[in-house]
Parts: C-alpha cells; sequence; structure tokens
C-alpha cells in the first residue's frame, strides 16, 4: 500500500495560538486529500475534502476560516487550526488517494493529537 | 438516523476465537465498503476493500457484502491478541474521488 505521513504526531497548545498539521504522500501523487476529526470512542467525522491547486470544500457545519486548508502541491496538504481554544482538542487524520489510480482506497496518516490548554 | 450503524461493542473473544464485526446501512448508492483497523492514537490503516456484493478473503480475513440486505461483514479466523483494536466499516458511493461514510467502529479485545 500507498504510505501517507502525517506531522506532528501530537501537539499541545495554548488556547488563542494556531496549529498547522500537515499531511504529505510519501510514494504517491495526491489530488484529493480528505480530513477528519475524531473524538474518543467515536468515529471519523469528516471536516473538508482538499483539492490540489483549488479550494478546499468544507462539510456542513465546519467552519473554513477556522481550519484552514492549503493543497499546494500533489504530495502536500495542511490543515490550521486558527484561534485555537480547548474545544478543537481531538484527534485528527487526514487521508490521500492516488492520482495514478492505482489503488482505488485512500490512505490514512498517522493522526495529530491535538491539545489545547 | 445515521447512514451507517455498527455495534461500538465492546467485544472480547478468546484467542483462536472466529470474530464477526458487522455493519448495516441504509444508502442504497454506496458501492465501495471497506474495513479499517485503528489500534489506539493511530491512523486507521486498510484491512479489506470489496465492490458489489459477496466474499473476499485475505487470510485470516473475510468481508462479505450483501446489498440487497445492506449488510456488510468482517470475519476473523484464528483471532490473535494483536488482533486487539478498533474496527472500523466504511462506504463510499465512488472511489479516486468520493468521500468515505464511516461507522462508529466496534472495539474488539482478545484474550491470549
Amino acid at each position: 500500500g500507498a504510505v501517507v505521513s502525517q506531522h506532528p504526531s501530537w501537539v499541545i497548545c495554548k488556547s488563542g495560538t494556531s496549529v498547522k498539521i500537515e499531511c504529505r504522500s510519501l510514494d504517491f501523487q495526491a489530488t484529493t486529500m480528505f480530513w477528519y476529526r475524531q473524538f474518543p470512542k467515536q468515529s471519523l467525522m469528516l471536516m473538508a475534502t482538499s483539492n490540489e491547486g483549488s479550494k478546499a470544500t468544507y462539510e456542513q457545519g465546519v467552519e473554513k476560516d477556522k481550519f484552514l486548508i492549503n493543497h499546494a502541491s500533489l504530495t502536500l496538504s495542511t490543515l490550521t487550526v486558527t484561534s485555537a481554544h480547548p474545544e478543537d482538542s481531538s484527534f485528527y487524520i487526514c487521508s490521500a488517494r492516488d492520482q495514478q489510480g492505482r489503488f482505488t482506497e485512500a490512505f490514512f496518516g498517522q493522526g495529530t493529537r491535538l491539545t489545547v490548554v | 438516523q445515521k447512514e451507517v450503524e455498527q455495534d461500538p461493542g465492546p467485544l472480547s473473544v478468546p484467542e483462536g476465537a472466529i470474530v464477526s464485526l458487522n455493519c448495516t446501512y441504509s444508502n442504497s448508492a454506496f458501492q465501495y465498503f471497506m474495513w479499517y483497523r485503528q489500534y489506539s492514537r493511530k491512523g486507521p490503516e486498510l484491512l479489506m476493500y470489496t465492490y458489489s456484493s459477496g466474499n473476499k478473503e485475505d487470510g485470516r480475513f473475510t468481508a462479505q457484502v450483501d446489498k440487497s440486505s445492506k449488510y456488510i461483514s468482517l470475519f476473523i479466523r484464528d483471532s490473535q491478541p494483536s488482533d486487539s483494536a478498533t474496527y472500523l466499516c466504511a462506504m463510499s458511493v465512488r472511489t479516486n474521488a468520493g468521500k468515505s461514510t464511516f461507522g462508529d467502529g466496534t472495539t474488539l479485545t482478545v484474550k491470549p
């Protein structure tokens, strides 16, 4: 399978600051990446779909000004949580699809555990 | 009502047992069905991927899809302690561009 690397794996930040999370496809090009959020003992909730070179598509109820997504290249998408608050503390996971269509499914990164204090 | 329903468990079995994990769904447009395994504090790992009804086998894992009943299953034979994890079912309308809808996950513990 393909490899998706997510960084950092965990981060603690102060309330009011911004945090950037990176998602990289290491051995394939991904025109589409997805950002999910997962609360303890709950499933993955899709936040947005990130398309290379264009604006992200946000799911209903997700604040696009708070969760900034940039997909500047075929191997990198970033999620920036702006003015973070304790309620933003969660596990954030990205996934990516292979542009070449070698794989029909998406591959997930390791996830980033964000704690806002 | 959720589009995908999955019993959260927890499910505890002895080593060597056969495990059956299930999901039901309501959207008849779902065509692609996946099972992921997620260890604590890690991202999901794809286990099985199926398209259309029928069975698919990979080692100790068998995925089963019954579109007429809107029901999918994952069977794990000869379960091992290393199989202890949360198992998520996921479904999508399209692949390569579509997004997946996930179940809430079933937490499995295999006791030695």
